[in-house]
């Protein structure tokens, strides 16, 4: 059964201008982690963003949030300001207790100038 | 700096030949992974390992092999057993001391890019 959906293949955001990634998972575990990560052209994969089950308060990073509901399973990745550079495929992750962290399809973001 | 290190970032091979792909980590990290990508696609496990000495299959672990004779390394060989090699492969690692809750951060290598001419 799929873990990590991200129903989005493809998103446009203009420049400077907010944009959210949705992802939803699946877990019958309390605890478990939720990572988000980017993979530019070049192809590695930058870890940009982690949140926890238990954590009371949504993540953010800088100009990166995780917009984080529990009870929907769902950990958005809110991208505010878009830059150029943020171009990319994006990932959503989990990883539950004991296991292998587990990947979404992943969406590619394009930022218009 | 520490980080994870990969080699080649290219790789060419004819049919039939073995290739290893390198994976090396100085973050003193426990765990480490093997993933392949083909294009437009998301990462699949390959092959990991929690421990020296010790490895497991992950989801398509069919015509490649694996060792981890050191903490620092965990290199993946490629075989003529793998029908369809031809992708990107990354490696990864992560600590371990989360695990039981799942927190662990991973973090990848730049990836190696294989072509089967």
């Amino acid at each position: 059964a799929q873990k990590i959906t991200q129903t989005q293949p493809g998103m446009f955001v203009q420049e400077k201008e907010a944009v959210t990634l949705d992802c939803t998972y699946d877990t019958s575990d309390q605890s478990y982690g939720l990572f988000w990560y980017k993979q530019p052209s070049s192809g590695e994969m930058i870890f940009l963003i982690y949140q926890g089950s238990y954590d009371e308060q949504n993540a953010t990073e800088g100009r990166y949030s995780l917009n984080f509901q529990k009870a929907r399973k769902s950990a958005n990745l809110v991208i505010s300001a878009s830059q150029l550079g943020d171009s990319a495929m994006y990932f959503c992750a989990m990883r539950e207790p004991g296991r292998d962290m587990r990947f979404g399809a992943g969406t590619r973001l394009t930022v218009k100038p | 700096d520490g980080g994870i290190t990969q080699s080649p970032k290219y790789l060419f091979r004819k049919e039939g030949q073995n290739v290893t792909l390198s994976c090396e980590q100085n973050l003193n990290h426990d765990a480490m992974y093997w993933y392949r990508q083909d294009p437009g696609q998301g990462l699949r496990l390959i092959y990991y390992s929690q421990i020296v000495n010790d490895f497991q299959k992950g989801d398509i672990a069919e015509g490649y092999s694996v060792s981890r004779e050191k903490k620092e390394s965990f290199p993946l060989t490629v075989t003529s057993a793998q029908k369809n090699p031809t992708a990107f492969y990354l490696c990864a690692s992560r600590e371990t001391s989360g695990s039981l809750r799942g927190t662990d951060t991973q973090y990848f290598g730049p990836g190696t890019r294989l072509t089967v001419l």
